[in-house]
């Protein structure tokens, strides 16, 4: 079935650096979600995209779906320590099941 | 508004034995699912429901059974634990013509 591939799987940044991780698809995808869990936290949704090449932001936060709708990425712009935690990117098929991607684990030292 | 809540928080069980997590969620959502997280993984999907009285199997239903009996609530089962069920298990719950899912905060079961 579909699946989503994310990378990198772990990032050390500085505070203060940016960071993007990316989530690609073999197949067109009809959407992607993204989602942030802190350590020891619960999955929270952070948005969802539809739209080929679509962009859209939140403060600090760039997502965006790829024109071909196989590749999103988030961008995270002068990260801080409440940034940390993973990053997954999922999608959501025609049974309206979740399929997660693996996961980026972002670490900032502050 | 407690949101979506999930018991136990922590159990540990001997293989063979059987256990029941129970997820609740209060918003009167339609859609309930139950997830596993694995170390260093993304999520991957056990078992769902669409409404009360009805389950559906995901990704990875096998040792797993589950009941929505209410709405209100989504069980799921383990009849004989094995030690591959090592794991942190996700309720979530979303509401019809939304596609945000909520998460309760986990139950990390641990089979030795």
């Amino acid at each position: 079935g579909q699946q989503v591939m994310q990378i990198p799987q772990y990032q050390h940044v500085q505070e203060g650096e940016d960071f993007t991780t990316y989530c690609n698809s073999s197949t067109t995808l009809s959407n992607i979600q993204w989602y942030k869990q802190r350590p020891g936290g619960h999955p929270v949704f952070l948005i969802q995209l539809v739209k080929s090449g679509e962009v859209k932001k939140q403060k600090r936060l760039t997502f965006q779906f790829g024109e071909a709708k196989k590749n999103s990425s988030l961008h995270i712009t002068a990260t801080q320590t409440t940034d940390v935690g993973t990053y997954f990117c999922a999608f959501r098929n025609a049974g309206n099941m979740l399929t997660f991607g693996g996961g980026t684990r972002l670490m900032v030292k502050p | 508004n407690a949101g979506v809540t999930q018991t136990p928080k922590f159990r540990v069980l001997k293989t063979g034995q059987s256990m029941t997590l129970l997820c609740a969620q209060d918003m009167n959502h339609e859609y309930m699912y139950w997830y596993r997280q694995d170390p260093g993984m993304g999520l991957r999907l056990i078992h769902y429901s669409v409404g009360e009285g009805t389950t559906a199997k995901g990704e990875v239903p096998d040792g797993y059974n589950v009941s929505r009996l209410k709405k209100q609530n989504f069980l799921l089962g383990l009849e004989s634990a094995a030690p591959s069920q090592t794991s942190v298990y996700f309720c979530a719950s979303r509401p019809t013509g939304s596609y945000e899912q909520y998460f309760g905060p986990g139950t990390r079961l641990t089979v030795t």
